[in-house]
C-alpha cells in the first residue's frame, strides 16, 4: 500500500475486555515496530519484528500484551484484560530493512480508551 | 533522566519569528530524527541526521555528535507550522528502534 495503515483508528474498550489492533505495513518492509504513546508524552517502544520473527519485546509492559506477525506482513497487537492505564495511542511503524540509514514510516495510530 | 530530552516543552511564537527547538541525548545513536505530529494525526519524518546540517524549505536541522545535541530551526514561522515536534534517537544495536523525546508543542499565532 501507499503507507502504513492501522485499524481501527479509535477503540473504546470496557475494562477487562480484550482488544486487537491491526497494522498493515508498507509492502515489502522487513522491519515492523509497535510504540505506545500516552497523552502528552513521546512514543515508547513496545516490540520489534524482522519479517515474522519477534526479535525484541523488551518494551511490552506486561504479559497482557502480545504481538504477532505470522506471515511477515500484517501485525496484530493484542491486549488482554484491558486496564485504564492501557489508554494510549498505539503506533505502528515499518522500515524497508534493519539498517542504520533507513528511516521508519509511521501509521496514523490507534487511539485506545479504556473505560 | 530520560535518554532523549527536548526543550522547550511548549512554545508560542508570533508569525514570522525564528524558532529553535533543542534536543540532547545520552545514548549511542545510528541517526537522529526530527518528526512532526499533528493532533489526531500520524508522525511524519522531517529529517534524518547522522552529521552536520540539513535544510528543507524553511526548516533547518543540525547535529553535534561530540556534544550529543541537535537543534531544529524554523525560519519565518507560519501558523501552519503549529504541531508537536519530536526528536528521536535511532538505536544502533540491532533493531534500530527510535527512542523518542517528549516532544515540543509549537503554536504559531497569526
Amino acid at each position: 500500500g501507499a503507507g502504513v495503515s492501522q485499524s481501527p483508528r479509535y477503540k473504546v474498550a470496557k475494562r477487562g475486555q480484550d482488544v486487537a489492533l491491526r497494522c498493515d505495513p508498507i509492502s515489502g518492509h522487513v522491519s515492523l515496530f509497535w510504540y505506545q504513546q500516552a497523552l502528552g508524552q513521546g512514543p515508547e517502544f513496545l516490540t520489534y519484528f524482522q519479517n515474522e520473527a519477534q526479535l525484541d519485546k523488551s518494551g511490552l509492559p506486561s504479559d497482557r500484551f502480545f504481538a504477532e506477525r505470522p506471515e511477515g506482513s500484517v501485525s496484530t497487537l493484542k491486549i488482554q484484560r484491558t486496564q485504564q492505564e492501557d489508554s494510549a495511542v498505539y503506533l505502528c511503524a515499518s522500515s524497508l530493512v534493519a539498517d542504520s540509514n533507513t528511516e521508519a514510516f509511521f501509521g496514523q495510530g490507534t487511539r485506545l480508551t479504556v473505560v | 533522566k530520560n535518554e532523549v530530552e527536548q526543550s522547550p516543552q511548549n512554545l508560542t511564537a508570533q508569525e514570522g519569528e525564528f524558532i529553535t527547538i533543542n534536543c540532547s541525548y545520552s545514548v549511542g545513536i545510528s541517526a537522529l530524527h526530527w518528526l512532526q505530529q499533528h493532533p489526531g494525526g500520524g508522525i511524519v519524518s522531517l529529517f534524518m541526521l547522522s552529521s552536520g546540517k540539513k535544510k528543507h524549505g524553511r526548516l533547518i536541522a543540525t547535529i553535534n555528535i561530540q556534544e550529543k545535541h541537535s537543534s531544529l530551526h524554523i525560519t519565518a514561522s507560519h501558523p501552519r507550522d503549529s504541531a508537536v515536534y519530536i526528536c528521536a534517537a535511532q538505536d544502533f544495536s540491532g533493531t534500530y528502534k527510535y527512542i523518542f523525546g517528549t516532544g515540543t508543542r509549537l503554536k504559531v499565532l497569526a
